[in-house]
């Protein structure tokens, strides 16, 4: 099956420093990305939607100038976390959807981020 | 926007014994239908999916599940449980727009624990 590969898997940063997470489409293209933050024992929650060639949305309260989200090609997405603050420490998983028959999202590996 | 109601936050059962996850959506025109799992540190896994045809659904690990338009839900269920099913389990519902998978909105979770 189709697969997103997502890294780093684990990152620990400073604070007031800059986080880059990439996502990538491996075998199959895609215009539309989402990237989701996981809270511990919490659900996903979209943050925003990347679309290629273009801006990404994003979700009410998620700010834009703190999570970059760029979209460059067909098969890559990435999400800069700038200016890390401890707070930001999540655990945050990105997605690709196929289109077609077998519709269905297929999610990278998820990258943990701590903030120290 | 669509919402997802898992009701039950945990479920405890013992090794061998019938389990389900109770699954409950907003009302749509159309809507696609899927239960993940997610172990510790990791990203999503599809266990079963509903786009169209019979609303029981089979997936993958023993695991099947039942669409019922008219109760808005979307239960999951497995006959025997094994320890290896420990993990927590997210229901997610997308609008239907054709062969295009929009964004997948997440029930909160519900941690299955089989114990031996």
């Amino acid at each position: 099956g189709a697969v997103v590969s997502q890294h780093p898997s684990r990152v620990i940063c400073k604070s007031g420093t800059s986080v880059k997470i990439e996502c990538r489409s491996l075998d199959f293209q895609a215009t539309t990305m989402f990237w989701y933050r996981q809270f511990p024992k919490q659900s996903l929650m979209l943050m925003a939607t990347s679309n290629e060639g273009s801006k990404a949305t994003y979700e009410q309260g998620v700010e834009k100038d703190k999570f970059l989200i760029n979209h460059a090609s067909l098969t890559l997405s990435t999400l800069t976390v700038t200016s890390a603050h401890p707070e930001d420490s999540s655990f945050y998983i990105c997605s690709a959807p196929s289109v077609g028959l077998n519709t269905e999202a297929f999610f990278g590996q998820g990258t943990r981020l701590t903030v120290v | 926007a669509q919402s997802v109601t898992q009701l039950d936050s945990q479920v405890p059962v013992f090794e061998e014994a019938p389990v389900e996850l109770r699954c409950n959506y907003s009302s749509s025109v159309s809507v696609y239908l899927f239960w993940y799992v997610q172990y510790p540190n990791q990203g999503l896994q599809l266990l079963l999916k509903y786009l169209s045809g019979s609303t029981l659904v089979k997936g993958i690990n023993g695991f099947e599940a039942e669409f019922n338009k008219s109760q808005t839900s979307f239960h999951l269920r497995k006959p025997s449980v094994h320890i290896s099913d420990t993990a927590e389990y997210f229901c997610a519902v997308s609008e239907g727009r054709g062969s295009t998978l929009g964004r997948l909105y997440f029930g909160r979770g519900t941690q299955l624990t089989v114990w031996p």
